[in-house]
């Protein structure tokens, strides 16, 4: 069964304080996976697509990566305006459809 | 470029009352997504269309959901009659074509609130 599952599902962070969000994934033949960010009250925004193990892509102070079972999206020196919740997602195996994780829900104070 | 719009923004029904969702997507864009989005989960697929037609909708629940998009650019999903259990925020959500899944491009969603 086509699976996603992302740790932690909260994190709290001061300030400049880096770390990383897990999105680990169950699927034949990944065809692409995707990083979306979510504000409160507001739909998904799209951040990355990655498609092959060893793939990196960087916005701003964010990076995703890719392996072959999991991707990681790494937050350098974070603000408080990236407080939101991000969520990971897989094409399903016959290509048709999004499969999401809960999402992690990312907390900065200054 | 104007995003996705979805009206309303929230709405508050009785159960076994009907409710219907409507999307715009952004313009030129040929797929159009119905997700539904329960608290503290990810958006599951409900509905795909290319143009006017429904290429997946086999996680619509047919008993009491329905959706149409006349002239493949606006759709409305039903529910009727809506249960306490489909109290959820339903997502549209347009890309240029199914043929890749990059930049599907949300609108803000209608929280529906059953009673």
């Amino acid at each position: 069964e086509d699976q996603v599952t992302q740790s932690p599902e909260a994190l709290r962070l001061q300030e400049g304080e880096s770390s990383s969000l897990n999105c680990s994934y169950t699927v034949s033949g990944l065809r692409g996976l995707f990083w979306y960010r979510q504000d409160p009250g507001k739909g998904p925004e799209f951040l990355f697509t990655l498609y092959s193990a060893g793939e990196e892509k960087e916005k701003e102070r964010l990076k995703a990566t890719l392996t072959k079972k999991e991707s990681f999206l790494h937050i350098t020196a974070p603000k408080p305006e990236d407080s939101a919740t991000y969520l990971c997602a897989v094409l399903n195996q016959a290509g048709t459809a999004l499969i999401f994780g809960k999402g992690t829900t990312l907390s900065v104070s200054s | 470029e104007a995003g996705v719009v979805q009206s309303p923004r929230y709405k508050i029904i009785e159960k076994k009352q009907p409710v219907a969702f409507w999307c715009n997507p952004i313009s030129g864009h040929n797929t159009l997504y119905w997700y539904r989005q329960n608290l503290g989960q990810g958006p599951e697929l409900l509905i795909r269309y290319e143009n006017e037609e429904a290429v997946d909708d086999s996680q619509l629940p047919k008993d009491r959901f329905s959706a149409e998009r006349l002239k493949g650019v606006d759709s409305t999903l039903k529910i009727q009659p809506a249960e306490l259990g489909d109290s959820a925020v339903y997502l549209c959500a347009s890309s240029l074509s199914g043929d890749t899944y990059n930049e599907q491009f949300f609108g803000p969603g209608t929280r529906l609130t059953v009673l």
